[in-house]
């Protein structure tokens, strides 16, 4: 099972925006929409931020958003602050009744 | 609160066992599949198996078919994974999660982890 395929990092200063791209194949990301995304501060056990490609839990921040298109999913951050530094890994069902995550993002706030 | 408690990671020989325990409070355990993911030391995550709420339903990730099973005992709010034939690349720090209520396929809750090293 290859992983999802994530961006090794992103950056971006406080206040600005920043997308983190995740790239499955027909058969996970781009067939169902049961995409979700954690974020991972070091040292701490991940967190859920989105699910269902764009749905945020309770708790978590409307700066946090999901979207996809085809075999691809984004994560988007606005007004990004210095809490949100950190690991993003994007995850996804797939047609084997598994699970694959992806490589992992990290975001650095500069 | 949710509360999830790893335990049972230990240094292990190549070929060894091991058997890890996630002791769950805060919940009603018996309605929730149960999840355990892995992360390597400096590495991503890793799903590793997944259990349906009454325990009939499993699922594995390729990398562990066939060496790894999971369990529950609902009884005593506790999901296992039993670790056969334990490889170097098994050495990593395993999470258990409770699932999210719109999927098994989302980990909502998650303890802290227990570390498994394999190694002779």
């Amino acid at each position: 099972q290859s992983a999802l395929t994530q961006p090794p990092s992103v950056s971006g200063s406080p206040g600005q925006s920043v997308t983190i791209s995740c790239t499955g194949t027909s058969i996970d990301v781009g067939y169902y929409n049961r995409v979700s995304w954690y974020q991972q501060p070091p040292g701490t056990a991940p967190k859920l931020m989105i699910y269902e490609v764009t749905n945020r839990p309770s708790g978590v921040p409307d700066r946090f958003s999901g979207s996809k298109s085809g075999n691809t999913a984004s994560l988007t951050i606005s007004g990004l602050q210095a809490e949100d530094e950190a690991d993003y890994y994007c995850s996804s069902y797939r047609s084997d009744d598994t699970v694959l995550f992806g490589g992992g993002t990290k975001l650095t706030v500069l | 609160d949710v509360h999830l408690v790893e335990s049972g990671g230990d240094l292990v020989q190549p070929g060894g066992s091991l058997r890890l325990s996630c002791a769950a409070s805060g919940f009603t355990f018996s309605s929730y599949a149960m999840t355990w993911v892995r992360q390597a030391p400096g590495g991503g995550l890793e799903w590793v198996s997944t259990i349906s709420n009454n325990g009939r339903n499993t699922h594995y990730a390729d990398s562990v078919k066939g060496r790894f099973a999971i369990s529950r005992d609902n009884s005593k709010n506790t999901v296992f994974l039993q670790m056969n034939s334990l490889r170097a690349e098994d050495t990593a720090l395993y999470y258990c999660a409770k699932r999210h209520d719109s999927g098994w396929y989302y980990s909502e809750y998650w303890g802290q982890g227990t570390v498994v090293t394999v190694s002779s």
